[in-house]
């Protein structure tokens, strides 16, 4: 079972240039998300998705870009590269909540390490 | 203005012995609280989930309390291994978050030390 896989797993970009980043769940998960994660922060929300063909922006979207064409992938999309977008990046997928019920876990993948130079 | 907050930062244990690490949020209208733990260079990985009714939850060495009326929630490990050095995180849902998203906890890391 492969759960949550991002490709690729390290990076190194210069500032200004553009890259996509890949998620894909085999679980058949409706909800997927895209986060940063930073040294003394927590996990901050940065697009989501609650179907194929949906996005919708978190907490720190601006300099990001996403894309759920298909149910089982998520992209993360930079546009043109900041130093302060160096970063570790984790997707998640979760099943939709029932109604009155949102105790569905978010399942993680293991991160992509960028660095922006 | 949602918030979750985790103390300490960072704690050494030695092995075999226990520890509990706090957690005190702020999200409101509550829903759940989970417990992750995530492994240096790896994502997280959900240990529990209790939902407002739920005083405690355990997951083998792990056990999570959780007072709904202080906004206070505990991660108690009992006779720690090497395995469990690691970041705990705090993790708090909200009923009116829309796309079920979570609020985190910036983390505690523990260390287990032979």
């Amino acid at each position: 079972n492969a759960g949550v896989t991002q490709t690729p797993k390290f990076r190194v970009l210069k500032t200004g240039q553009s890259m996509t980043l890949l998620c894909a769940q085999d679980m058949n998960h409706e909800y997927m998300y895209w986060y940063r994660q930073d040294p003394g922060m927590g996990l901050r929300l940065i697009h989501y998705s609650v179907g194929e063909g949906t996005t919708a922006k978190g907490e720190v979207p601006d300099g990001y870009n996403v894309s759920r064409l298909k149910k089982q992938n998520f992209l993360l999309g930079l546009e043109s590269a900041a130093p302060s977008q160096t970063s570790v990046y984790f997707c998640a997928s979760s099943g939709r909540p029932a109604e009155g019920v949102r105790n569905q876990p978010q399942h993680f993948g293991d991160g992509t390490r960028l660095s922006i130079l | 203005k949602n918030q979750v907050e985790q103390s300490p930062q960072s704690l050494i244990i030695l092995e075999g012995k226990n520890c509990t690490l706090q957690c005190n949020y702020t999200v409101s209208p509550f829903s759940n609280l989970r417990w992750y733990k995530q492994d240096t260079g790896r994502g997280p990985v959900s240990l529990t989930i209790m939902t407002f009714s739920e005083n405690t939850k355990s997951n083998g060495r792990y056990t999570a309390t959780l007072d709904a009326d202080t906004k206070q929630s505990s991660l108690h490990i009992t006779a720690s291994q090497l395995s469990d050095s690691a970041s705990y995180i705090c993790v708090v849902s909200s009923l009116k978050a829309a796309g079920n998203k979570l609020t985190f906890g910036g983390g505690t890391r523990v260390l287990v030390k032979p």
